[in-house]
Formats: structure tokens, C-alpha cells, sequence
């Protein structure tokens, strides 16, 4: 079945690249997405990308998709204090109207 | 553009009663979505409607249900309340939620304590 895996915790140093992870097992989805949620608030939309798309830059973030082995990252350059959160991806297939979200990665970033 | 307003922000109930939650998508947006955030399952899909329609339903029990307005608000239900229903309920909105994009847009949660 559907299934979306992430590491639970990553903490870096300001300024440093941070990197999270996700691996997802269906492989009829459509899009991938990449959202943040801050303590006490619902969720951000980052980003997504299509699956016949390797590489998606927007500013500091960078997506990179390895469809073959069903892995999804998400680099954030110059991490800053402010990015502290926890980060969600989650994959949709085409004919769905419904997101299946990963566990979450909890993003600490040290001064 | 305001974004999606959830209804009640907070709220306690106790075993046995029933809740009703309420979200307003973002204007022009026709899909609204419910999904349950627990610390232990994580985020859960409840149901998507569009054009007051349900198209999907996740696998929660008939305890939940949900409806959405001719102006696309919506409100979402939960009866005879137990304890693992302690939750943020988050509403999430998008212009089809189908086919395309499926950029969802979320509320800032509806969170319930069961006691």
C-alpha cells in the first residue's frame, strides 16, 4: 500500500545545508510535495514536483527526486534559525484527491 | 487573499458528546480536505469535498463525517467522542484537488481535547 517514510530528527548549525530525506513506495504518484509546519500552526506548501522532473530549484531550497528508487530530498542552503520547524513531504497520485504524508522531520537549527 | 479560516481554534469535550468544526476555503477555491494530526499517526486523510460532493473518504468510522456548503465552507462532525479522537483537525483547501497541481492550502487547525 501506500506508504511515505522520513528520518525523525536533523539538527544543524546556522548557515550549514540541511538535507531531509523521504522514501515513498507508490509508484503511480503524480507529485510530490515538500511542507513545513512551525509549532501550533497548520501546514506551509514549500514546494512540489512532478515526477517526470529529477531537480526543482526555488531560492534556498532545492528538490531532487530519484523516481527509480522511489527517494525524495529536500535541501535548505544557508539554514537559518528561522527554519526550525517540522518538515512533511507527501505524494499524490494522479486519479487521488488525497495527500499520504510522512511521518514529519523535526528541523533544529543551532546559533 | 485571506487564506483558510478554521473554526473553533481550540475546544474541550468530554466522552460521549459530539463536535462540529467548521472551515472556510480560500476565495474561488471549489476543494476542501480534513485531515486528523495525532503524535501518533501522524497525518491522516478524513475526506475531500468538492461542489458539496464527497469524493473521498479515509478510513476513519461513520462517527466522522462531514459536509460542505453551496459556498464551498465546510463543517466536519464527530459523535459519541472517545478519547483517541484528541487531535488537531486541520481543513486544507485547493482550487480542484484533482488532477492538477493538488496544491493544498491548510488552516491553522481546529485543536480537540477529549477528556
Amino acid at each position: 500500500g501506500e506508504d511515505v517514510e522520513q528520518s525523525l530528527f536533523l539538527s544543524v548549525r546556522e548557515g550549514d545545508s540541511s538535507v531531509i530525506n523521504c522514501t515513498y513506495t507508490d509508484s503511480s504518484s503524480t507529485y510530490l510535495y515538500w511542507y513545513k509546519q512551525e509549532p501550533g500552526a497548520g501546514l506551509q506548501l514549500l514546494t512540489y514536483i512532478f515526477s517526470n522532473m529529477d531537480m526543482k530549484q526555488d531560492q534556498r531550497l532545492t528538490v531532487l527526486l530519484n523516481k527509480k528508487d522511489k527517494h525524495l530530498s529536500l535541501r535548505i542552503a544557508d539554514t537559518q534559525t528561522g527554519d526550525s520547524a517540522i518538515y512533511f513531504c507527501a505524494e499524490k497520485e494522479d486519479s487521488s484527491y488525497k495527500l499520504i504524508f510522512g511521518s514529519g522531520t523535526r528541523l533544529l537549527v543551532r546559533p | 487573499k485571506a487564506g483558510v479560516t478554521q473554526t473553533p481554534r481550540y475546544l474541550i469535550k468530554t466522552r460521549g458528546q459530539q463536535v462540529t468544526l467548521s472551515c472556510s476555503p480560500i476565495s474561488g477555491h471549489r476543494s476542501v480536505s480534513w485531515y486528523q494530526q495525532t503524535p501518533g499517526q501522524g497525518l491522516q486523510f478524513l475526506f475531500e469535498y468538492f461542489s458539496e460532493t464527497q469524493r473521498n473518504k479515509g478510513n476513519f468510522p461513520g462517527r466522522f463525517s462531514g459536509r460542505q456548503f453551496s459556498n464551498s465552507r465546510s463543517e466536519m462532525n464527530v459523535s459519541t467522542l472517545e478519547l483517541g479522537d484528541s487531535a488537531l483537525y486541520l481543513c486544507a483547501s485547493s482550487f480542484d484537488g484533482t488532477g492538477g497541481t493538488g496544491e493544498l492550502f491548510f488552516g491553522e487547525g481546529s485543536r480537540l481535547t477529549v477528556l
